[in-house]
């Protein structure tokens, strides 16, 4: 079954710090790959997607994510957070050719000031 | 621009009656998928709606059923209520099918006691 693995749960850094969140599909054909954020209060937002091209792609607010094929994953980093950035962040997959986005279940990020 | 809404913003409702959850697409949009998101858990597709027709359907019973108008709005209707469908609705639009990008509503959040 198609499934997306986001290998930490619960991550606590203090501003400054540089972040990464794994990202892991089980899916062996072509696929889209996306990041969303949701802010407290708030709903779902895009921050990055990777449809073709070149596999390192740059979403907003500094957040940039590596698609690497071979390793299956789409990790999201950023080299230095902030307090506002906070939130829970889902990695998502969508199948080529297919309606459907499979999210994992997702990362709540706490910001320490 | 008015992003995606929907209605009700939260519902309690018992076990076995009926609930219809409401949704009007981004302006300029044509598709809306539906989602369940559990508490602590990813959003989980449901279905999807592009001209009035549900073209892909997630791993869920006969009990959701939707509908799309021709406005491009749409409803989610659940019937026999389980204490399981408790969770956050999310409706999401997008400009044709496939993997375009999809934009989310805020929820519903639906609460079955």
């Amino acid at each position: 079954a198609q499934s997306v693995s986001q290998h930490n749960h619960h991550v606590i850094l203090s501003e400054a710090a540089s972040l990464e969140l794994g990202c892991n599909y089980s899916y062996g054909g072509t696929v889209n790959l996306f990041w969303y954020v949701q802010y407290p209060g708030q709903h779902l937002q895009l921050l990055l997607k990777y449809f073709s091209g070149d596999p390192l792609v740059k979403g907003i607010k500094g957040f940039e994510a590596e698609f690497i094929k071979s390793k299956f994953s789409f990790n999201l980093r950023k080299p230095s957070v902030q307090w506002s950035d906070t939130a829970e962040y889902f990695c998502a997959v969508n199948p080529s050719g297919d309606d459907k986005i499979i999210f994992g279940k997702g990362t709540r990020l706490h910001i320490l000031p | 621009d008015a992003g995606v809404t929907q209605s009700p913003t939260h519902l309690i409702k018992t076990r076995g009656q009926q609930v219809t959850l409401r949704c009007s697409p981004k302006s300029g949009h044509d598709t809306v998928s539906w989602y369940q998101q559990a508490l602590g858990q990813g959003p989980q597709f449901i279905f999807q709606y592009y001209e009035e027709e549900e073209r892909q359907r997630g791993n869920f019973p006969d009990r959701f059923s939707g509908h799309q108008f021709p406005n491009y709005s749409s409803e989610l209707n659940v019937n026999a209520l389980l204490l399981g469908d408790s969770a956050l609705y999310l409706c999401a639009s997008s400009l044709g099918t496939g993997y375009y990008e999809q934009y989310f509503g805020p929820g519903t959040r639906l609460t079955v006691t």
